[in-house]
């Protein structure tokens, strides 16, 4: 039962460059959801998705898509990744209305 | 909006002394409240919770008591250890919506 998993755990990108963060739990949850974590400002939610085939925004979500795949993995697409998306990102899933588990992270930097 | 507020860290405590660390929010209705904890290099995961007004959340010797009266949620620990040392984050959310709202984390350091 490996939980939340997130690859890929580091990534460098340089300005306009695109990338994909995996996410995929193994929990059966039907909630799932993408967060970024910047120092001084807690988590911030980016988009969330309460049931496969379903998803809104979150607080911070210009710049970002997502996808929800199927009930296991949930994607967060960054289409010209920019300096300000520089972050440590956290997927999460859980039941509904039941407790959030979290991933290890992908820290992520743009030049 | 709703919103968590929490003090500002790092705490830097000696092993064995008392941990207090405050968390205040805003809110309407009736919020559940959770403390989550990062220890370093790794993602969240929840220490303790309450979902209704005089609760008492408690793990791992990590204790907070929902008082509806202050708005507060705060952390405590009669005897920390080198081992606590983590950022601790302070959460709530709604019993109709699965989102949580973070306060800004408290950076714990204990040392020997």
């Amino acid at each position: 039962n490996a939980g939340v998993t997130q690859t890929p755990k580091f990534q460098v990108l340089k300005t306009g460059q695109s990338m994909t963060l995996q996410c995929a739990q193994d929990m059966n949850h039907n909630s799932m959801y993408w967060y970024r974590q910047d120092p001084g400002m807690g988590l911030r939610l980016i988009y969330y998705s309460a049931s496969e085939g379903t998803t809104d925004k979150g607080e911070v979500p210009n710049g970002y898509n997502v996808s929800r795949l199927n009930k296991r993995e949930f994607s967060l697409r960054l289409e010209s990744a920019a300096p300000s998306q520089t972050s440590v990102y956290f997927c999460a899933s859980s039941a509904v209305l039941e407790t959030q588990y979290f991933g290890p992270g992908t820290r992520l930097l743009v030049l | 909006g709703d919103s968590v507020t929490q003090m500002e860290g790092p705490v830097t405590l000696s092993e064995e002394a008392f941990l207090t660390i405050n968390c205040t929010y805003t809110a309407t209705g009736y919020p559940s409240l959770f403390w989550y904890v990062q220890y370093p290099g790794e993602g969240l995961q929840l220490l303790l919770k309450a979902t209704k007004a005089d609760d008492k959340g408690s793990n791992k010797g990590f204790e907070a008591t929902y008082r509806k009266e202050t708005t507060s949620f705060h952390l405590e620990k009669g005897s920390v250890q080198v081992s606590d040392s983590a950022v601790y984050f302070c959460a709530l959310s709604h019993h109709n919506t699965d989102k949580l709202i973070f306060g800004t984390g408290t950076r714990l350091q204990v040392f020997p």
